[in-house]
């Protein structure tokens, strides 16, 4: 079965930490994607990659940062944690535009960040 | 920039009843794809249904079905015969249909199942 995998479910860290959220996906897709979920804002994205050391910001890039220096790994960098950035993070992948099944994302099961 | 617009913040539906989650969009694009995505308690995200712009016809997938009106730029997703593992979080999503565009998101409905 194919997957997306997020290193942790739970995460707790202090302020100013940095923290690392790790995502791996076993689809030889392109495309990644973090999100953050919160309660009445929906997903909004963070950063994005086509492809190997290639990365796009997104809505919310402030206080992020990402690597991607294999195909299959997209991390997320928080250079130094805050508390606003307490949330549920979500890593996705998906083909590139015109491959079978580009349209459409595979998620991993989420990482729920607390910083405090 | 394209925008996804959810007003039902919570809906609630009795077992075996039907319900109907509202989205709306804005874009200038003619070609285009609109998604249902479902995130149960588990929080995997899962796809739920798809329509692509160019289709004049409704998509379903057995108990879940679109209603797609291009011109008022609306989208919502009937669900027939509710049942107690259809309670989730449900987000409608849109994709330009063109280059490697990210997902957009609405903020989502959450749905309650009463038995």
């Amino acid at each position: 079965d194919v997957k997306v995998t997020q290193s942790s479910r739970y995460l707790v860290k202090r302020t100013g930490e940095k923290v690392f959220l790790e995502c791996v996906q076993d689809m030889d897709h392109e495309n990644m994607f973090w999100y953050r979920q919160d309660p009445g804002l929906g997903l909004r994205l963070i950063y994005f990659s086509y492809d190997v050391k290639m990365k796009e910001k997104g809505d919310i890039p402030e206080g992020y940062s990402v690597s991607r220096e294999k195909k299959e790994r997209f991390s997320l960098i928080l250079e130094s944690a805050s508390t606003n950035q307490t949330s549920m993070y979500l890593c996705a992948s998906s083909p590139p535009q015109g491959a079978p099944g580009w349209y459409g994302y595979t998620f991993g099961s989420g990482t729920r960040l607390t910083v405090v | 920039a394209q925008t996804v617009t959810q007003s039902q913040p919570e809906m609630s539906v009795q077992e075996a009843e039907t319900v109907t989650l509202s989205c709306t969009y804005d874009t200038s694009e003619s070609d285009y794809y609109l998604f249902w995505y479902k995130q149960p308690p588990s929080r995997q995200m899962i796809l739920v249904i798809r329509q692509e712009a160019y289709k004049q016809q409704n998509a379903t997938e057995n108990r879940f079905s679109v209603n797609f009106q291009k011109a008022a730029k609306s989208f919502s997703l009937k669900i027939s015969d509710s049942q107690l593992g259809d309670a989730a979080m449900y987000f409608c999503a849109y994709r330009r249909d063109s280059g490697n565009t990210p997902l957009v998101f609405g903020k989502g409905t959450r749905l309650s199942v009463i038995a």
